[in-house]
């Protein structure tokens, strides 16, 4: 147990809906991170929060929102969802610090996204 | 950025065999982390390790930071240790993202 927590673990909606996933870090970790796998695109970066602010972006949909909470935990927003949207979206957390910093990230056990 | 390739892509074992996975990347690397991905999607931290040589039990891990390269170890295989095994690192000073390999598919056979 990496100390991470996700909920929900399954979600199935329909193509034009909304959903909220919500994260836990660990106790302590200032940082969380949005990743998501496809079988297309691989294990792809999506954003950072640090203690309440975006702290980096990487390949993100417009579509995708997302924010981190002053008890530190974060909810990914998917709207107007589309058939390729499904995919395994994992939440992580680290200690944080300076950005750079030599630390290990921890993996949440996932949502697992359907659309249809 | 910085490119990440595993090798190799698949990886059929019987049980108790030894195998050696790699990982090369393009640049110089903060952070290097080996991951087991489980048949149940969980991806679970095998090791941190951005230079130097670490073991758990049955796996371990060696990272040449000068070469670009890391290597997993994993001795007596198990079924359990069936999944993918990915490599991720992230460079720079100001960034801390991972970039994920495509990963290696091992399946291990009794």
């Amino acid at each position: 147990d990496s100390g991470v927590t996700q909920t929900p673990k399954h979600l199935i909606t329909a193509t034009g809906q909304r959903v909220t996933l919500r994260c836990s870090p660990r106790s302590g970790d200032l940082s969380v991170y949005w990743y998501q796998q496809s079988l297309d695109q691989g294990l792809q970066f999506l954003i950072q929060y640090y203690n309440g602010e975006e702290r980096a972006k990487g390949n993100i949909l417009e579509r995708f929102s997302a924010q981190q909470f002053p008890d530190l935990h974060s909810e990914l927003n998917l709207s107007s969802l589309e058939l390729g949207d499904s995919a395994l979206y994992f939440c992580a957390s680290s200690v944080g610090g300076l950005a750079g910093a030599k630390e290990t990230q921890y993996f949440g056990p996932g949502t697992r996204l359907l659309v249809l | 950025g910085i490119q990440v390739e595993q090798s190799p892509p698949d990886l059929i074992l019987q049980e108790g065999a030894n195998s050696t996975l790699r990982c090369n990347f393009s640049d110089s690397v903060n952070n290097l982390q080996w991951f087991h991905q489980n048949p149940w999607g969980q991806l679970i931290n095998l090791f941190y390790i951005p230079s130097g040589t670490k073991q758990n039990g049955r796996l371990s891990a060696t990272t040449v930071a000068t070469e670009r390269y890391s290597l997993l170890y994993i001795s007596s295989s198990q079924t359990t240790d069936s999944g993918v095994y990915f490599c991720a690192v992230s460079g720079g000073y100001n960034t801390d993202k991972l970039i994920f390999g495509t990963g290696t598919r091992l399946q291990v056979f009794p």
